[in-house]
């Protein structure tokens, strides 16, 4: 499996970040999916992790604001974080979920700045 | 404020054994096992240790890992100056209901 994030790199606050996940190499309805994210020069976050049959656990800290969903069609899943402001700046990576996160995409990164 | 601590910097010299340690509480570590992970700068991180001290497909076995009580450790023998590279821990936490991480640790070869 192959995984590659994709979405703007600039973010407005109190705006909504949309990124996406291309999956390669296995079907987006095999496995379980996850989120993780890194602001600059700082340690990694989890964001959460999700099955397409609505399985999901989110980090508490971020729960209301994320909704995570499954793209059957392009193979694709997606992550979707509202009410952004400057501490949602990161590198933001999708990873598979198997015993813990185990496959990751290479990451993209994500300004917020008005 | 990471939910594991990690000491920010550790380094060694080329052949030698170097540990990286991680320290948590009865929720995380004490309870479930441990995911280590190897990080180069501007890169995402790979996976190196899951469930404790079962190796990822193609680590080689210089890389393990091992916990007791809520701190675990992770232990590179035979350094390369291809291990120099950031360090992370991490696990579930059931207080929390989530994977949490360590800060990260910084390995320099010297």
């Amino acid at each position: 499996v192959q995984l590659q994030e994709s979405g703007p790199g600039l973010v407005k606050p109190s705006e909504t970040l949309s990124l996406s996940c291309a999956v390669s190499g296995g079907s987006v309805n095999d496995y379980f999916w996850s989120w993780i994210r890194q602001p600059p020069g700082k340690g990694l976050e989890w964001i959460g992790y999700f099955y397409h049959s609505g399985i999901m656990s989110y980090n508490p800290s971020l729960r209301s604001r994320i909704n995570m969903s499954v793209d059957t069609a392009t193979n694709q899943f997606s992550l979707k974080l509202t009410s952004v402001t400057a501490a949602d700046t990161a590198v933001y990576f999708c990873s598979k979920y198997s015993s813990g996160m185990d496959v990751w995409g290479p990451g993209t990164m994500v300004t917020v700045f008005s | 404020q990471s939910v594991l601590n990690q000491p920010p910097s550790a380094s060694g010299t080329p052949g030698q054994r170097v540990t990286i340690s991680c320290s948590g509480s009865s929720s995380n570590i004490g309870t479930n096992t441990v995911n280590w992970y190897q990080q180069f700068p501007g890169s995402a991180p790979k996976l190196l240790i899951y469930s404790q001290n079962r190796r990822h497909s193609g680590v080689p076995d210089r890389f393990s890992a091992s916990k007791s009580g809520t701190s675990a450790s992770l232990a590179i023998s035979g350094l390369r100056s291809e291990d120099e590279a950031d360090y992370h821990c991490a696990v579930w936490d059931d207080s929390l209901t989530a994977w949490v991480f360590g800060g990260g640790t910084r390995l320099t070869v010297l």
